[in-house]
C-alpha cells in the first residue's frame, strides 16, 4: 500500500458527461501528479500541483482541469468526455516540488470507461 | 520527446532465470528511475540511479546507467513468478515531471 488513495475505483459514463476523480496523497507529501495511461498513448503526465499551486503541465487537454485543496487532496475534472478519454487515471505524490528528485508514490488508479 | 523506450517490449522466461530489460532515452538526465506495474494497478518505485552513478543494486535488482549511450538496463536475477509485471523506466531532466517509457512486459513462467 503506497499510502495514496484514489476514488472511485471504476467509473462508467457516457460521452459528453463530466466526471471528477479524487486523490489523497501520502501523509507528508506536498506534490500531487496526475497521469493518464491508455493502451495507445502509454503513461502520460497530465499535471502537477505542489502545496495548492499548479507547478507543471503535461499533455493535459483543455477539457480537463485539476486543483489541489488546502488539505492537499486533489481532484481531476474531465468534461465533455469522448470515447478516447477511456483510460486508467493515476495520481501520484512525492515529498518535494521537483518531480524527479525523489520517488513518486502511485495510487491504485481510477479506471474510466466512456461509452 | 524525452520519453524513454524499453526493449524488449515483452519478455518471457522460466522461473529462476535472469531477466534483462533496457531503456534508451534522448536527452541528458539528472536521474533515471525504474518502476514496476502489476496488471492494471499503480506503479511501484523500484530503484533510482543518478546521472553520476554507473551501477546500483537493490536486492535481486541491478541497474546500470551509461549516460554516453543514453541507456540503462535493469537486471532481475533469479526471477520468480511474482516478478511478472510491466517494468517502466522514467527519466528526470530537472523539470517538474518524469517522462515514462513504453514499458517491458515480463512474464515469469513457474
Amino acid at each position: 500500500d503506497s499510502g495514496v488513495t484514489q476514488t472511485p475505483k471504476h467509473l462508467i459514463t457516457a460521452t459528453g458527461q463530466r466526471v471528477t476523480l479524487r486523490c489523497s496523497p501520502r501523509s507528508g507529501d506536498l506534490s500531487v501528479y496526475w497521469y493518464q495511461q491508455s493502451l495507445d498513448q502509454g503513461l502520460q503526465f497530465l499535471i502537477q500541483y505542489y502545496n495548492g499551486e499548479e507547478r507543471a503541465k503535461g499533455n493535459i487537454l483543455e477539457r480537463f482541469s485539476a486543483q489541489q485543496f488546502p488539505d492537499l487532496h486533489s481532484e481531476l475534472n474531465l468534461s465533455s468526455l469522448e470515447l478516447g478519454d477511456s483510460a486508467l487515471y493515476f495520481c501520484a505524490s512525492s515529498v518535494g516540488v521537483l518531480g524527479g528528485t525523489y520517488e513518486q508514490y502511485f495510487g491504485p488508479g481510477t479506471r474510466l470507461t466512456v461509452t | 520527446s524525452q520519453q524513454g523506450e524499453e526493449d524488449p517490449q515483452a519478455l518471457s522466461i522460466q522461473e529462476g532465470e535472469n531477466a534483462t530489460m533496457n531503456c534508451s532515452y534522448k536527452t541528458s538526465i539528472n536521474n533515471l528511475q525504474w518502476y514496476r506495474q502489476n496488471s492494471g494497478r499503480g506503479l511501484v518505485h523500484l530503484i533510482l540511479i543518478r546521472s553520476n552513478e554507473r551501477e546500483k543494486h537493490s536486492g535481486r535488482l541491478r541497474v546500470t546507467l551509461d549516460t554516453s549511450k543514453k541507456s540503462s538496463s535493469l537486471l532481475i536475477t533469479a526471477s520468480r513468478a511474482a516478478d511478472t509485471a510491466s517494468y517502466f523506466c522514467a527519466t528526470w531532466s530537472g523539470a517538474n515531471n518524469l517522462f515514462f517509457g513504453t514499458g517491458t512486459r515480463l512474464t515469469v513462467i513457474p
